[in-house]
C-alpha cells in the first residue's frame, strides 16, 4: 500500500496568511494526487486533482504542486472560510490512501 | 444536478449487519466507479472499497475483505455498502463518492469528486 504522510498535523494562522501543507507518498505516484477540504460535520470537498488542477468552482487562492513523491497545497491568502481540515489522497492505485489530515485554525 | 444522496442514520447492535445505500443522479451512473470512505469520530478518512458500475468489478481494503460487500444497481443508479459482524469501532460516518470514469478497457480516476452527505452508523448495545 502507498502511505501518505502530511505535515504539519495542525497549523495556526491568521486571515491573510500564506499557508503551505505538504504531502509525501511512500512511492512515486506521478501526479495522481488530490486535495480535499473538510469542515466540521460536513463531507469533504475536492479542491485540487492531478496534483495541480483546480476543481471547478474552487477559489484561485488554492494551488497545488508536485510530482512523484512530494506535493504541496498552498493557500495564498487565508480567508475566514478556509479554516478547516485538509487531506491529501493518492489516486494512482488501489487501495486509495489518505494523509492523516492537517487542521488549519486560528 | 450532479449529486449522491445517502440513506439515513443507522443504530445497530454489535454483531449485526448494516446496509447503506447511495443514489446517484445528474449523470450516467454506469460510466463511473464509486468508492466508500468512512470517518470515525474525530479521526481521518479511511478508504474501504470501490466498485465499477460499468462491469461490477470491485476492490477492497484488506482490513475489510470478507466483512464488507459493495454492490451497484444500474437500474436504480444506486450503490450499496453492506457491512457484517459490526463492532463498536465501526461507529463512524460512511461516505459514498464518485471515483473514476470507466470505459470498455479500464476505469480512470483523478480524484473523488462527488461526495454523498454521509450516513452515521452507530454500533451500540
Amino acid at each position: 500500500d502507498i502511505q501518505m504522510t502530511q505535515s504539519p498535523s495542525s497549523v495556526s494562522a491568521s486571515v491573510g496568511d500564506r499557508v503551505t501543507i505538504t504531502c509525501r507518498a511512500s512511492q512515486g505516484i506521478s501526479n495522481s494526487l488530490a486535495w480535499y477540504q473538510q469542515k466540521p460535520g460536513k463531507a469533504p470537498n475536492l479542491l485540487i486533482y492531478g496534483a495541480s488542477t483546480l476543481y471547478s468552482g474552487v477559489s484561485s487562492r488554492f494551488s497545488g504542486s508536485g510530482s512523484g513523491t512530494d506535493f504541496t497545497l498552498t493557500i495564498s491568502s487565508l480567508q475566514p472560510e478556509d479554516f478547516a481540515t485538509y487531506y491529501c489522497q493518492q489516486a494512482n492505485s488501489f487501495p486509495r490512501t489518505f494523509g492523516q489530515g492537517t487542521k488549519v485554525d486560528i | 444536478q450532479v449529486q449522491m444522496v445517502q440513506s439515513g442514520t443507522e443504530v445497530k447492535k454489535p454483531g449485526a449487519s448494516v446496509t447503506v445505500s447511495c443514489g446517484a443522479s445528474g449523470y450516467t451512473f454506469s460510466n463511473y466507479g464509486f468508492t466508500w470512505v468512512r470517518q470515525a469520530p474525530g479521526q481521518g478518512l479511511e478508504w474501504m472499497g470501490w466498485i465499477s458500475a460499468y462491469n461490477g468489478n470491485t476492490k477492497y481494503a484488506q482490513k475489510f475483505q470478507g466483512r464488507v460487500t459493495v454492490t451497484a444497481d444500474t437500474s436504480t443508479s444506486t450503490v450499496y455498502l453492506e457491512m457484517r459482524s459490526l463492532r463498536y469501532d465501526d461507529t463512524a460516518v460512511y461516505y459514498c463518492v464518485r471515483d473514476g470514469y470507466c470505459t470498455t478497457t479500464s476505469c480512470y480516476s483523478n480524484a473523488l469528486d462527488i461526495w454523498g452527505q454521509g450516513t452515521m452508523v452507530a454500533v451500540s448495545s
